[in-house]
């Protein structure tokens, strides 16, 4: 059972165009943690949200988490091909040592 | 900020021989680390949940006995897989948390170690 529903899979834009990714869910989480991944390499975390409604920024990138904690947006403003990647939310039940739940990842391109 | 090492980051090995993964957290303390599988595209899989002095917990589907994994100390955490064969060849992941940090919810992941087995 996929607790974490992203969306889109895939998304192919061209460079200056806005996206905006999802993550959602019927099931509270504690925290949401949106996380970017190169080829080859492991997940680089990017923001973690824990507040319902919180909203943070990173440059170009706006983070959402709902009232009710259970999804979350990204969103990136004047996309740059350095922006490819896969984008993978990931969602905590817990403030201690429990397993993040993973949603299966945006794979974004972003074409000069 | 916290940093995980994994070793190696790519290994080919003969089918049924064993190749040990080994995580470390550098600069600091992990109770519990988690190890994680990815096939190409795919988002993370997670294996089992290793605990610092105590037994793995191994998530459904997952044998035991193929990858076995140990957690001797507060920062290192190891996976092997044993009898590997062409359909273990993936992409492994670890990750951590620090313990001493009630609330910092983000885990760090290591580099991960590309498994190829001929």
């Amino acid at each position: 059972t996929q607790l974490l529903e992203q969306s889109p899979q895939f998304l192919s834009i061209q460079e200056g165009e806005n996206l905006t990714v999802y993550c959602n869910s019927s099931s509270v989480f504690s925290s949401l943690q949106w996380y970017r991944q190169e080829p080859g390499e492991g997940p680089v975390l990017l923001v973690t949200v824990v507040t319902g409604g919180e909203v943070k920024k990173l440059k170009r990138l706006t983070f959402q988490f709902g009232d009710a904690r259970k999804d979350s947006s990204l969103h990136i403003t004047a996309a740059q091909p350095g922006d490819t990647g896969l984008y993978l939310c990931a969602g905590g039940k817990g403030s201690g040592n429990t397993p993040l739940v993973f949603g299966k990842g945006t794979r974004l391109s972003v074409i000069a | 900020g916290a940093v995980v090492s994994q070793h190696p980051s790519r290994v080919i090995c003969k089918s049924g021989t064993s190749v040990k993964i080994e995580c470390r957290s550098l600069d600091f303390q992990a109770t519990t680390m988690f190890w994680y599988r990815q096939f190409p595209k795919q988002s993370l899989m997670l294996m089992a949940t290793s605990n610092e002095g105590s037994k793995a917990t191994y998530e459904q589907g997952v044998e035991k006995d193929k990858f076995l994994i140990n957690h001797a100390s507060l920062t290192l955490s190891t996976l092997t897989v044993t009898s590997a064969h062409p359909e273990d060849s993936s992409f492994y992941i670890c990750s951590a948390r620090d313990s001493g940090k009630v609330f910092d919810y983000g885990y760090t992941f290591g580099s991960g170690t590309r498994l190829t087995v001929v």
